[in-house]
């Protein structure tokens, strides 16, 4: 039973535009929300975060927005440069310092 | 700062046989997870170590076992490999601040173990 999933596998953008990564969870009890970037023959990076108590979270380029009704939550790049490419995952924990969670991962390429 | 640091980055092993892999969290984090990624897949958690002690367990058989030393650095053991142990073993810390435990947790490289 996967309680987060990352229906779209590979997204691909032009430099410039914005990209938008979706993430569905079904665990009620997910109360903090990760999105890591991964490269290849690297770990994956933390990206950025989001709170159950909140709905949007910015940092620079990158955008998390959560609804909780739908449990979904979407990871926006704008502008996307061709450096965003990689693998990105979306994690969810249910309480601080536990497990995460993560969803299958959606390979993005942004093209010159 | 160094970051978390994982060994051997590369590893082959038989069916049947052992393996440990060795993490270094992240200097000043207390707490390491160790994360099974399979090919194409998400990374999924197998257990927690926290104070010497494994604090959370994911649904992995006994053959997967681990150990914290009192420095944080940690161990993944292996036992009786088999042919779909074949993935990118991750480490992860993370620290418990004075208000409590943080979420976020900062991965290494990987170990990539190839069971033949």
């Amino acid at each position: 039973d996967q309680q987060v999933k990352q229906n779209s596998p590979s997204l691909s953008v032009q430099e410039g535009r914005i990209s938008i990564l979706n993430c569905d969870y079904t665990n009620s009890m997910f109360d903090y929300f990760l999105w890591y970037k991964k490269y290849p023959a690297e770990g994956p990076t933390f990206l950025i975060s989001i709170s159950s108590i909140k709905d949007k979270n910015e940092d620079g380029r990158f955008t998390v927005f959560l609804n909780k009704s739908a449990k979904h939550l979407s990871l926006h790049i704008v502008p996307s440069q061709p450096g965003d490419s990689a693998v990105y995952f979306c994690a969810a924990s249910a309480e601080a310092g536990n497990m995460l969670t993560f969803g299958g991962g959606t390979r993005l390429m942004v093209k010159p | 700062d160094a970051g978390v640091t994982q060994s051997p980055t590369h590893l082959i092993k038989t069916r049947g046989q052992q393996v440990t892999l060795r993490c270094s969290p992240k200097s000043g984090h207390d707490t390491v997870s160790w994360y099974q990624q399979a090919l194409g897949q998400g990374p999924q958690f197998i257990f927690q170590y926290y104070e010497e002690e494994e604090r959370q367990r994911g649904n992995f058989p006994d053959r997967f076992s681990g150990h914290q030393f009192p420095n944080y650095s940690s161990e993944l053991n292996v036992n009786a490999l088999l042919l779909g142990d074949s993935a990118l073993y991750l480490c992860a810390s993370s620290l418990v601040v004075p208000t409590g435990p943080s979420y976020e947790q900062y991965f290494g490289p990987g170990t990539r173990l190839t069971v033949t």
